[in-house]
């Protein structure tokens, strides 16, 4: 069991780039989650995975940001004309069942938009 | 909507001090309740959990009792070591729900 691999571990970027993050889960998990953590804040539900389904979204997901999870291993998180206020620690969580509420985390991207 | 508000850190204690780090909630239904821990270089993991009134989780000499009348999930430790210091993370799941909320986090630093 080698846990939730996330990378790259930080990118840093000018503001109007995009980036993408990837997120390797557990491998027999079917669930994958993504959140956003800022600087002395709990992490915050971006959006979730069920196999390759993307069944739920926040709205603090803007249209700017993409999730894939395309044969419902690995998944991908792009965020394209990145803002100053897009900088912050991106983490992702897998788990096998909803009902445990044992989420599986990575240790996360950090994101610095300049 | 659902909330949890946890006690501001950061806190410091000596070793074998007892602990103890607040947690209260808001929610529509009848929801899960967790304590993730996030040690120094490491993602967060769940410390223990509780998923109905009364339940008590514990693991690692650390306790939480889930309390409705009251709304709170606090964390408690009798006796501290220094790697318990780390942040420590309330949050709650409602019951089929996705959405884990989490509490802004608690940093604790044990020293010897």
């Amino acid at each position: 069991d080698t846990g939730v691999s996330q990378n790259p571990r930080h990118k840093i970027t000018k503001r109007g780039q995009n980036v993408t993050f990837r997120c390797d889960p557990i491998s027999e998990h079917n669930r994958l989650y993504w959140y956003r953590q800022t600087l002395g804040q709990g992490p915050e539900f971006l959006t979730y995975f069920q196999n390759e389904a993307q069944l739920e979204k926040s709205r603090l997901l803007s249209d700017r940001f993409s999730a894939e999870r395309p044969k419902g291993s690995f998944s991908t998180l792009e965020i394209q004309r990145t803002e100053q206020g897009d900088s912050a620690m991106y983490l992702c969580a897998s788990s096998a069942d909803l009902y445990t509420g044992e989420l599986f985390f990575g240790e996360g991207s950090r994101l610095t938009v300049l | 909507g659902n909330s949890v508000t946890q006690m501001e850190g950061p806190v410091t204690l000596s070793e074998e001090a007892f602990l103890t780090i607040n947690c209260t909630y808001t929610a529509t239904g009848y929801p899960s309740l967790f304590w993730y821990v996030q040690y120094p270089g490491e993602g967060l993991q769940l410390l223990l959990k509780a998923t109905k009134a009364d339940d008590k989780g514990s693991n690692k000499g650390f306790e939480a009792t889930y309390r409705k009348e009251t709304t709170s999930f606090h964390l408690e430790k009798g006796s501290v070591q220094v790697s318990d210091s780390a942040v420590y993370f309330c949050a709650l799941q409602e019951y089929n729900n996705n959405d884990m909320r989490f509490g802004a986090g608690t940093r604790l630093t044990v020293k010897p």
